[in-house]
C-alpha cells in the first residue's frame, strides 16, 4: 500500500528558503513519476512539478521556474522540493503525489506559509 | 494554459437523488492520436487530501463505487453521482493532463439538501 508523507513545511519570511520532502514508506515508488502539488484557498489546486522516474525529466508551472527544484532520491524513497526566493503566494498546502499527470496517491500535505 | 472551469460552484441534493457536476474545458483535452480525454477527476472531503475517482473521462478508479460515473469527450465533461450517499458530501475537482501545465477546474461542492 502507498503511504506518502511529506514533512518540512512552516514559517519562513519572503525571500526566504525550504525544503519539503516526500517520502514512500510502502512499496519503492522507483517505478513511478513524482508529482508536487499545492492547494489554497483562493487559487484551488495549483499543479507545481513533476518528474520522471530515474529524475531525467523534469517539468514546472511557470510561476516557479527558476526558483523550485524538483529531485529525488530512489535509493531512500524521497521527493524532494527545494523552494528558494519564496513569495507570500507561494503560501499553500504542498502534496506529494504519484504519478506524472492522474495522481492516484496523495499525501497528507504539508502547510508552507510565506510571511514577515 | 488550459483552463478548467466547472458548474456550478455549489451543489445540494437530496439523500438518493442524482448529482451532476460539469467541466468545461478553453480547449479540446481530446487527443486525436488514440481517440482519448486527458480528463480526470478527484473527490476531496475536509482534512483530507483529493482522491482520485475517475480518469480518461469515463474510467473509474479500482475500489470507486458504480453510482459514480464521468461522461463527455472534447471540451464537455460530467460527473454523475446517480445516488447521493452522505459519504458523497465534498468537493470536487475536473483536471486536464493533455498538456502541461496540468490544471483543475475551481472545484464545484457538493452538500446534502
Amino acid at each position: 500500500e502507498v503511504h506518502l508523507v511529506e514533512s518540512g513545511g512552516g514559517l519562513v519570511q519572503p525571500g526566504g528558503s525550504l525544503r519539503l520532502s516526500c517520502g514512500d514508506s510502502g512499496l519503492p515508488f522507483s517505478d513511478y513519476w513524482m508529482t508536487w502539488v499545492r492547494q489554497t484557498p483562493g487559487k484551488g489546486l495549483e499543479w507545481v512539478a513533476n518528474i520522471k522516474q530515474n529524475g531525467t525529466e523534469k517539468n514546472y508551472v511557470d510561476s516557479v521556474k527558476g526558483r523550485f527544484t524538483i529531485s529525488r532520491d530512489n535509493a531512500k524513497n524521497l521527493v524532494y522540493l527545494l523552494m528558494n526566493s519564496l513569495r507570500v503566494d507561494d503560501t499553500a498546502v504542498y502534496y506529494c503525489a504519484r504519478g506524472s499527470a492522474v495522481f492516484d496517491s496523495w499525501g497528507q500535505g504539508t502547510l508552507v506559509t510565506v510571511s514577515s | 494554459d488550459i483552463v478548467m472551469t466547472q458548474s456550478p460552484d455549489s451543489l445540494a441534493v437530496s439523500l438518493g437523488e442524482r448529482a451532476t457536476i460539469n467541466c468545461k474545458s478553453s480547449q479540446t483535452v481530446l487527443y486525436s492520436s488514440n481517440n482519448k480525454d486527458y480528463l480526470a477527476w478527484y473527490q476531496q472531503k475536509p482534512g483530507q487530501p483529493p482522491k482520485l475517482l475517475i480518469y480518461w473521462a469515463s474510467t473509474r478508479e479500482d475500489g470507486v463505487p458504480d453510482r459514480f460515473s464521468g461522461s463527455g469527450s472534447g471540451t464537455d465533461f460530467t460527473l454523475t453521482i446517480s445516488s447521493l450517499q452522505t459519504e458523497d458530501v465534498a468537493v470536487y475537482y475536473c483536471q486536464q493532463y493533455y498538456t502541461t501545465p496540468i490544471t483543475f477546474g475551481q472545484g464545484t461542492r457538493l452538500e446534502i439538501k
